[in-house]
């Protein structure tokens, strides 16, 4: 099966820089999403890494190391409406996506 | 471009019922995936339909079954509905190669509550 692990609330201020952190264990690993959710709302989807490094997108950087099965979000110049819940998700080689159960980001003034 | 739709967005059901949530994936997608999000939690992996066959099935009993139709849209039923099947079900899109790297499109989800 899978499982994940990610910090369920982080606190920060605005334009500070925040990481939200993700190890996991699966079998037939593929790759590491990250999602966001506002309250009440439908995720989107924010990155993806198959390969270990940083992949960088505007505001937002993902992390993945696959042989420490460990990932990171990086969020930069944070404002208000980055207050949200983050969900890593791991994809596996059946094109299955399983969640984590979300870290809530709360940015304040 | 329509996104992901579903309906209802909320509806209300007593214990032993049944309900059918539905689903329109964006378009030129072809598959279809169901999860289940209780409050504070995760969205949890029900069933995933491509070429109108489940692929594959998370950790749900049988009450939980579906259905996807010729244009790719999908349904979820839920026979026999338990207090605990109270949540936000949510339908997430994608063409089937995009689901190995994890870009799902979501609906907004139907809420479900059952009294």
């Amino acid at each position: 099966g899978q499982s994940l692990e990610q910090p369920s609330e982080v606190t920060a201020v605005e334009g500070a820089i925040v990481q939200i952190n993700c190890t996991y264990q699966t079998s037939g690993f593929y790759g590491l999403s990250w999602y966001q959710q506002h309250d009440g709302g439908a995720p989107t989807f924010l990155s993806y890494n198959a390969l270990d490094g940083l992949e960088e997108t505007g505001r937002f950087s993902s992390f993945l190391s696959r042989s420490d099965s460990y990932g990171y979000l990086l969020l930069q110049e944070l404002q208000m409406k980055d207050s949200a819940s983050y969900f890593c998700a791991v994809s596996t080689n059946a094109g299955k996506s399983t969640f984590g159960d979300g870290t809530t980001l709360t940015v304040k003034p | 471009d329509a996104g992901v739709t579903q309906s209802p967005t909320h509806l209300i059901k007593t214990r032993g019922q049944q309900v059918t949530l539905r689903c329109s994936p964006k378009s030129g997608h072809d598959t279809v995936s169901w999860y289940q999000q209780a409050l504070g939690q995760g969205p949890q992996f029900i069933f995933q339909y491509y070429e109108e066959e489940e692929r594959q099935r998370g950790n749900f009993p049988d009450r939980f079954s579906g259905h996807q139709f010729p244009n790719y849209s999908s349904e979820l039923n839920v026979n026999a509905l338990l207090l605990g099947d109270s949540a936000l079900y949510l339908c997430a899109s994608s063409l089937l190669r995009d689901s190995y790297t994890g870009e799902l499109f979501f609906g907004e989800g139907s809420r479900l509550t059952v009294l």
